[in-house]
């Protein structure tokens, strides 16, 4: 059972179109982050969030945590192809991470 | 962002022999660093946690004697895997902890493959 639940497993949309991907728990974190992972390659980092209530905006993409805490949307407005990739959210407790399953995003041209 | 790296960013070795795996910030200094592996078509699962200068910490169901961690100095960790076998082939991932925003950035990976 993973501590993080994320949603959708699979995203396939239309370039232009906007897309959310969800992150929820039971448990409270610390913080939490978004990450965004190629194919052989490390996850890189988005965003990290901290406050209840936070929003955050990088360029298109808008990240919103909780009030509670527990749980994170991840928001991309007029998706483009070069968005395509997996979606992961990991929250912090303990100065540990736990991982979402993952969200396999493709924007189709 | 902070720069972390691996080496080798792959390795294919024979079952049975030992796999050293180093893990380096390159500009920032972390007390803490982490060993995750990844199977395909999976998320990220934490092996361990690497504290500089004392023993790593391993999660319920790692073998220590089995992935050997060693953090010698603030910018390297190291994960070995010893006695590989088949089921050890995976992705490995390393990241480092920036204390004064509790993030970790990750390394680029290594693939194991054991043959």
């Amino acid at each position: 059972t993973q501590l993080l639940e994320q949603s959708p497993q699979f995203l396939s949309i239309q370039e232009g179109e906007n897309l959310t991907v969800y992150c929820n728990s039971s448990s409270v974190f610390s913080s939490l982050q978004w990450y965004r992972q190629e194919p052989g390659e490390g996850p890189v980092l988005l965003v990290t969030v901290v406050t209840g209530g936070e929003v955050k905006k990088l360029k298109r993409l808008t990240f919103q945590f909780g009030d509670a805490r527990k749980d994170s949307s991840l928001h991309i407005t007029a998706a483009q192809p070069g968005d395509t990739g997996l979606y992961l959210c990991a929250g912090a407790q303990d100065y540990k991470l736990s991982f979402g399953a993952g969200t396999t995003v493709t924007v189709r041209a | 962002g902070a720069v972390v790296s691996q080496h080798p960013s792959r390795v294919i070795c024979k079952s049975g022999t030992s796999v050293k795996i180093e893990c380096r910030s390159l500009d920032f200094q972390a007390t803490t660093m982490f060993w995750y592996r990844q199977f395909p078509k999976q998320s990220l699962m934490l092996m361990a946690t690497s504290n500089e200068g004392s023993k790593a910490t391993y999660e319920q169901g790692v073998e220590k004697d089995k992935f050997l961690i060693n953090h010698a100095s603030l910018t390297l960790s190291t994960l070995t895997v010893t006695s590989a076998h088949p089921e050890d082939s995976s992705f490995y991932i390393c990241s480092g902890r920036i204390t004064s925003t509790d993030t970790q950035y990750f390394g680029p990976g290594t693939r194991l493959t054991v043959l």
